[in-house]
């Protein structure tokens, strides 16, 4: 059981460059997100999947889309790379355990460079 | 817009002292809030979590108390340990039909040997 997984761990990119970040879960959890975590800043949500084939935008979604390929694989795009999109992106998975938790499970995090 | 801001960025404890951290929240209609524990180079791992109708919740060497009048969240660690040097996040669900966190910016804990 890895629990969330995230390809790759490390990436460097020049602007206007394209890259899909992967992330996976083994837990069977219906709801999976993104978030970037900057410099001294807590996480910010990009974008949230309550179910396989729904997504939606969370607090920062400019400048990246998302397929929720199957229950499993939840994948991040960039279009064109920017240096304002150097951070360290977490996936994460949860599942609403009745009404008593939401808690989420993070992966590793890739740390993305963009020059 | 509504936000989750901590007091204090730092935060430096003896080795076997009990430490506090807090946590203030500006929506006063929040559900829900976690406490989640970040390690160096590692993603945020949960440590215990509370919901509005409730002001305090217990854990293993840890406490969440919750103060609805002033909006105020705090966790405590009873006798740290080495092993408890992170950053410390708490975040709030503003709904509890709505799974979307927001976190705060973050405490860092150093424990001294």
């Amino acid at each position: 059981n890895a629990g969330v997984t995230q390809t790759p761990k490390f990436q460097v990119l020049k602007t206007g460059q394209s890259m899909t970040l992967q992330c996976a879960q083994d837990m069977n959890h219906n709801s999976m997100y993104w978030y970037r975590q900057d410099p001294g800043m807590g996480l910010r949500l990009i974008y949230y999947s309550a179910s396989e084939g729904t997504t939606d935008k969370g607090e920062v979604p400019n400048g990246y889309n998302v397929s929720r390929l199957n229950k499993r694989e939840f994948s991040l795009r960039l279009e064109s790379a920017a240096p304002s999109q150097t951070s360290v992106y977490f996936c994460a998975s949860s599942e609403r355990q009745g009404v008593a938790s939401y808690e989420q499970y993070f992966g590793p995090g890739t740390r993305l460079t963009v020059t | 817009g509504e936000s989750v801001g901590l007091h204090l960025p730092t935060l430096s404890v003896q080795e076997g002292d009990n430490s506090i951290i807090n946590c203030a929240y500006s929506n006063s209609a929040s559900d829900y809030f976690i406490w989640y524990k970040q390690e160096s180079g590692k993603g945020p791992q949960f440590i215990i979590d509370i919901r509005s109708n409730m002001d305090k919740r217990q854990g293993q060497r840890v406490t969440v108390l919750l103060n609805k009048t002033v909006k105020h969240l705090s966790l405590q660690i009873a006798a740290t340990q080495p092993g408890d040097s992170a950053v410390y996040f708490c975040a709030e669900i503003p709904n509890f039909g709505n799974e979307k966190l927001t976190f705060g910016t973050g405490t860092r804990l150093t424990i001294i040997p």
